[in-house]
């Protein structure tokens, strides 16, 4: 029963360098989503996908890429990493306009 | 575009007593959706409650209910009987269904802190 599981947890990266955080979930959603939250805010949408193929941008896109080649998987590239990168990241998914459940966050640091 | 707003930085509420977390929220859009999702020290958002927009009662789940005013656009979530565990953040988020994506706006949340 995993539900959505994200990969890693913790994660230093130094400016300019590049990472994939991984999502997957295994209740068969169509929707999954990839939030940011910086400390003390509430969470905001880089990307978000409404099935295999089809990704589209959210409020916050800027610096990050996304690919959606299977139902489960959703992973999130960051390029060239910026200290403003640093943030904890969210992966949630959905059945349809339904509710969405979160994994248990990434949290990164750009020094 | 789409705003949430929560008033109440944080707030203490004595232990078994209940507590009421403010949510008001902005759209033009008839059809929505209202959510609270709870952040403990742990960090990860764990789902409290639904409401859509045109759900004629309020909803309730457990010791969660939702007060819905749609006149107001507001969006109260009330815990009865507080416990020490109901420490948190706590987010109210608002999703569109007029789009693909049902993409959430979230509030910028509210600490709580029961007090034995």
């Amino acid at each position: 029963n995993a539900g959505v599981t994200q990969t890693p947890k913790f994660r230093i990266l130094k400016i300019g360098q590049s990472m994939t955080l991984q999502c997957a979930q295994d209740m068969n959603h169509n929707y999954m989503y990839w939030y940011r939250q910086d400390p003390g805010m509430g969470l905001k949408l880089i990307y978000y996908s409404v099935g295999a193929g089809i990704t589209d941008k959210g409020e916050v896109p800027n610096g990050y890429n996304v690919s959606r080649s299977t139902t489960e998987d959703f992973p999130l590239r960051l390029e060239l990493a910026a200290p403003s990168q640093t943030s904890v990241y969210f992966c949630a998914s959905s059945l349809g306009s339904n509710i969405q459940y979160f994994g248990a966050g990434t949290r990164l640091s750009v020094l | 575009a789409q705003k949430i707003t929560q008033t109440q930085p944080g707030m203490f509420v004595q232990e078994k007593e209940a507590v009421t977390l403010d949510c008001t929220y902005d759209t033009s859009d008839p059809s929505y959706g209202l959510f609270w999702y709870k952040q403990p020290s742990s960090g990860e958002m764990i789902f409290l409650i639904y409401q859509g927009s045109y759900d004629q009662q309020n909803a309730t789940e457990g010791r969660y209910s939702l007060n819905f005013q749609k006149a107001r656009k507001s969006a109260n979530l009330v815990i009865s009987a507080s416990q020490l565990g109901d420490s948190a953040m706590y987010f109210c988020a608002m999703g569109l269904f007029n789009n693909a994506g049902n993409m959430l706006t979230f509030g910028g949340g509210t600490r709580l802190m029961v007090k034995p």
